[in-house]
């Protein structure tokens, strides 16, 4: 079946750093990709999207490039902040099901 | 304008008695799916509902589950006889259309239960 994986966490990193969270999945066709973020405290919300090949979501300075020849989905920021701290999730849709990642930690330091 | 909302927040039970978690969609939204956030399985997807269309019941864990949508509106979660691995958060979620492709989902805080 379809599945997403990404990498482990937490990450951590200084401000002004920059970030890769590394996403690939598995599925057939080319179903629509997401990324979402849980701030601490807070529901899940949406933090960019793209639904075909090459597409290249982007949002508050956060970017990834739907790949399919690597099946990948790489969330990346060129200089994250502290307000950054959160957990994201990769994830595919299957019909209408989100189909997830464990999630990612990323904590940034000051 | 008004997100999704959930009630209760947090809800403390003993194991073996039944809980009611509900959630109130964004007016407007056809679609309401219910997802289950636990540290062991990450986020898993419960349930699905569409119109008036009957619900795909096809995440939930076991007969003790189940799921209602009155007037295609308000959503109701119910677990029976509890158990403490059903202690996870669970979050609902409401998009304007069902059917695949980009359409965002929107989330809700989510009810933290808690079996003892």
């Amino acid at each position: 079946g379809d599945s997403v994986t990404q990498m482990e966490g937490p990450v951590t990193l200084s401000e002004e750093a920059f970030l890769t969270i590394n996403c690939t999945y598995t599925a057939t066709g080319y179903p629509s990709l997401f990324w979402y973020v849980q701030y601490p405290g807070e529901g899940l919300q949406l933090l960019l999207k793209a639904t075909k090949a090459d597409d290249k979501g982007s949002n508050k300075g956060f970017e990834a490039t739907y790949r399919k020849e690597t099946t990948s989905f790489h969330l990346e920021k060129g200089s994250v902040q502290v307000s950054d701290s959160a957990v994201y999730f990769c994830a595919l849709v299957r019909n209408y099901q989100l189909i997830w990642g464990a999630g990612t930690k990323l904590i940034i330091k000051p | 304008g008004a997100g999704v909302s959930q009630s209760p927040s947090n809800k403390v039970t003993e194991k073996g008695k039944d809980v009611e978690l509900r959630c109130d969609p964004i007016s407007g939204h056809t679609a309401l799916y219910w997802y289950r956030q636990s540290l062991g399985q990450g986020l898993e997807f419960l349930i699905y509902f569409q119109g008036n269309s009957a619900p795909d019941k096809s995440g939930l864990p076991s007969d003790r589950f189940s799921a209602e949508r009155t007037g295609g509106s308000v959503s109701t979660l119910t677990i029976q006889r509890t158990q403490q691995e059903d202690s996870a958060v669970y979050l609902c979620a409401s998009s304007p259309q069902g059917s695949g492709g980009a359409c965002e989902q929107y989330f809700g805080p989510g009810t933290r239960l808690t079996v003892t």
